[in-house]
């Protein structure tokens, strides 16, 4: 089975800390993709990766970073952390495999980490 | 761009009785569509999904989905529900960017079963 796995389930910072929010993934994807996720808005895509060193911004990149050194690693990154990025972040990745049609999309989740700002 | 509606943001539904959630999608060519599950505190979990041929797909946990062209939708039904279903349920459609797949999800439905 695919692993997704988090740094921290919960994580209380101080605003104007710099954060780190860790990702690894056991199955070899190339795609790994860090989301946030608040009551009424969904998920909403903040970057993505598509290769080491590789990356693209999503919907809500402003006040994030990224990192991604190794292939299994994929790192989010709040330099200056506010108050309205308290929120729940969602890792997951993906395979470039085409065999079969469309199974590039599915993404496979990690446990999430519940980040306060205070 | 696509886009995802859910139109429910919140369920209720006795445990036994039937279920149907709604997704509506946004997207010029042939869909590439999900249901995931997230149950309080978790990640996502992918129940079901459509790529292409039979238009209802079954998927894990009893759950199955019908894609209908003409109405871009992709609904999500479960024939009876188990108090184990609570959850809050995520419909999404594959994009692809030249670089990767991505996924756009829906805000969101929260199931919530009474016994």
């Amino acid at each position: 089975d695919v692993k997704v796995t988090q740094s921290s389930r919960y994580l209380v910072k101080r605003t104007g800390e710099k954060v780190f929010l860790e990702c690894v993934q056991d199955m070899d994807h190339e795609n790994m993709f860090w989301y946030r996720q608040d009551p009424g808005l969904g998920l909403r895509l903040i970057y993505f990766s598509y290769d080491v060193k590789m990356k693209e911004k999503g919907d809500i990149p402003e006040g994030y970073s990224v990192s991604r050194e190794k292939k299994e690693r994929f790192s989010l990154i709040l330099e200056s952390a506010s108050t309205n990025q308290t929120s729940m972040y969602l890792c997951a990745s993906s395979s470039n495999i085409w065999g079969l049609a469309g199974g590039h999309y599915e993404q496979y989740f990690g446990p999430g980490t519940r980040l306060t700002v205070t | 761009a696509q886009s995802v509606t859910q139109p429910d943001i919140h369920i209720t539904v006795s445990e036994g009785a039937s279920l149907e959630l709604r997704c509506n999608y946004s997207y010029g060519a042939t869909p590439y569509l999900f249901w995931y599950v997230q149950s309080p505190g978790q990640g996502l979990q992918l129940l079901l999904k459509y790529f292409s041929g039979d238009t209802l797909v079954q998927g894990i946990k009893g759950f199955e989905a019908e894609f209908k062209r003409s109405q871009s939708s992709f609904n999500l039904r479960k024939p009876s529900v188990h108090w184990s279903d609570a959850a809050e349920y995520f419909c999404a459609v594959g994009e692809n960017t030249g670089t990767a797949s991505k996924l756009t999800f829906g805000t969101g439905t929260r199931l919530q079963v009474t016994l």
